[in-house]
């Protein structure tokens, strides 16, 4: 079975400072789609960052960022000058395989210190 | 933002009774998901449609049932309800299963 491995339950950054939160997984696929999902304290699922990897460039997303290593199977996202709206549970996610759904990490749970 | 509404947004009801959960959506996508989020576990994939009477099983379908009669209707049964079928209760769309999912905002369920 596929596993999508988020091994950071908690992190915490200073307002303005930079943060990384770190995303594993495992697939025989070579062409797929790997996603961040942002989930505030209201608890709607929202769309951070999408990669997909047959592209070498790493997506960017105005302060949100990916490194993206495919032969390592490892997706962070990083998340620059933070801010007190990014305190929020992250998830990542990608396709079981093929076209199929998507199987998510168990999120870590990112703080913002003022 | 993606058209996906879910009701009822809070339910409370007794162990043993039926409950089912709606998911609309105006965005005519292909496939309808059904996740349960819990402490600990993240999201997980109850069932999941991929057209109209079309339906899968997911990691955790146990205990659930899906219908799909309409492309912009998904409706989640809980038969008889569990105590461990206390959850929140997340919708989701896409046009392809692999590409990116839009959720609803959710439903709480508490089962006593």
């Amino acid at each position: 079975a596929q596993t999508v491995t988020q091994s950071q339950p908690e992190m915490s950054v200073q307002e303005a400072e930079t943060v990384t939160l770190s995303c594993t997984y495992d697939t025989s696929e070579s062409d797929y789609y790997l996603f961040w999902y942002k989930q505030p304290p209201s608890r709607q699922m929202i769309l951070v960052i999408r990669q997909e990897a047959y592209k070498q460039q790493n997506a960017t997303e105005n302060r949100f960022s990916v490194n993206f290593q495919k032969a390592a199977k490892s997706f962070s996202l990083k998340i620059s000058d933070s801010q007190l709206g990014d305190a929020a549970m992250y998830f990542c996610a990608f396709p079981d395989s093929g076209n199929t759904p998507l199987v998510f990490g168990k999120g870590t749970r990112l703080s913002v210190i003022a | 933002d993606a058209g996906i509404t879910q009701s009822p947004r809070h339910k409370v009801t007794e162990t043993g009774t039926p409950v089912t959960l709606r998911c609309h959506q105006t965005e005519n996508h292909r496939y309808m998901y059904w996740y349960r989020q819990d402490p600990g576990h993240g999201l997980r994939l109850i069932h999941y449609s991929y057209g109209v009477k079309d339906t899968d099983k997911g990691e955790v379908s146990d205990g659930y049932s899906v219908s799909r009669s309409k492309t912009e209707d998904f409706l989640l049964t809980l038969e008889s309800a569990t105590s461990s079928q206390t959850s929140v209760y997340f919708c989701a769309i896409s046009e392809f299963a692999s590409q990116t999912q839009y959720f609803g905002p959710g439903t709480r369920l508490l089962v006593l």
